[in-house]
């Protein structure tokens, strides 16, 4: 089946910084992509995808775009805040028409005042 | 708008108790799934569902069983609590195949 790494984490950062969370994949077929947030104490929201190839998604300042030639699907914000403070998940669709998504294992990100 | 409800927030069992996780969605969604998600292992599958009375297994099935009587609803349940299955378990659903899937809030289950 597909299957989804991600950065380790956890990721501490000052406010204002750059951000960027790598994330690969091994896939086959076309799978869709998708970077979900969780902040403490709820479940998971969706924060971007991204359906094919070369596609970007986009949200709240943050972009990833779809990379097929590297197998990637970077999240990056070019300027965070304290409010970003969350773990992030890295998911793609899973083979066969079911609709299950993959999760990486998640990374912590702090960012400090 | 309530999306996806999980029920009940918090449990503690003690070991070989049973019970059962409530899952209720209102988006008249075919497909939904039970995830367990556990520090540094990220989500992983336990049961899922493509429609209404029909159960599948995810990657982490053991210990669990489902049943999805009604498209709404889909039940999570142990019948033998082992510590092991100390997690937070989320539920989630979607419409549509390629779709994001929209997830609960999550019931955090100890079990001691």
């Amino acid at each position: 089946g597909n299957s989804v790494t991600q950065m380790e984490g956890p990721v501490t950062l000052s406010e204002e910084a750059f951000l960027t969370i790598n994330c690969t994949y091994t896939a086959t077929g076309y799978p869709s992509l998708f970077w979900y947030v969780q902040y403490p104490g709820e479940g998971l929201q969706l924060l971007l995808k991204a359906t094919k190839a070369d596609d970007k998604g986009s949200n709240k300042g943050f972009e990833a775009t779809y990379r097929k030639e590297t197998t990637s699907f970077h999240l990056e914000k070019g300027s965070v805040q304290v409010s970003d403070s969350a773990v992030y998940f890295c998911a793609l669709t899973d083979s066969g028409n079911t609709g299950k998504l993959i999760f990486g294992q998640g990374t912590t990100l702090q960012v400090k005042p | 708008n309530a999306g996806v409800t999980q029920t009940p927030k918090f449990r503690v069992l003690k070991t070989g108790q049973s019970m059962t996780l409530l899952c209720a969605q209102d988006m008249n969604h075919e497909y939904m799934y039970w995830y367990r998600q556990d520090p540094g292992m990220g989500l992983r599958l336990i049961h899922y569902s493509v429609g209404e009375g029909t159960t599948a297994k995810g990657e982490v099935p053991d210990g669990y069983n489902v049943s999805r009587l009604k498209k709404q609803n889909f039940l999570l349940g142990l019948e033998s609590a082992a510590p092991s299955q100390t997690s937070v378990y989320f539920c989630a659903s979607n419409g549509r195949l390629n779709s994001p899937l929209h997830f609960g809030n999550g019931t955090r289950l100890t079990v001691t």
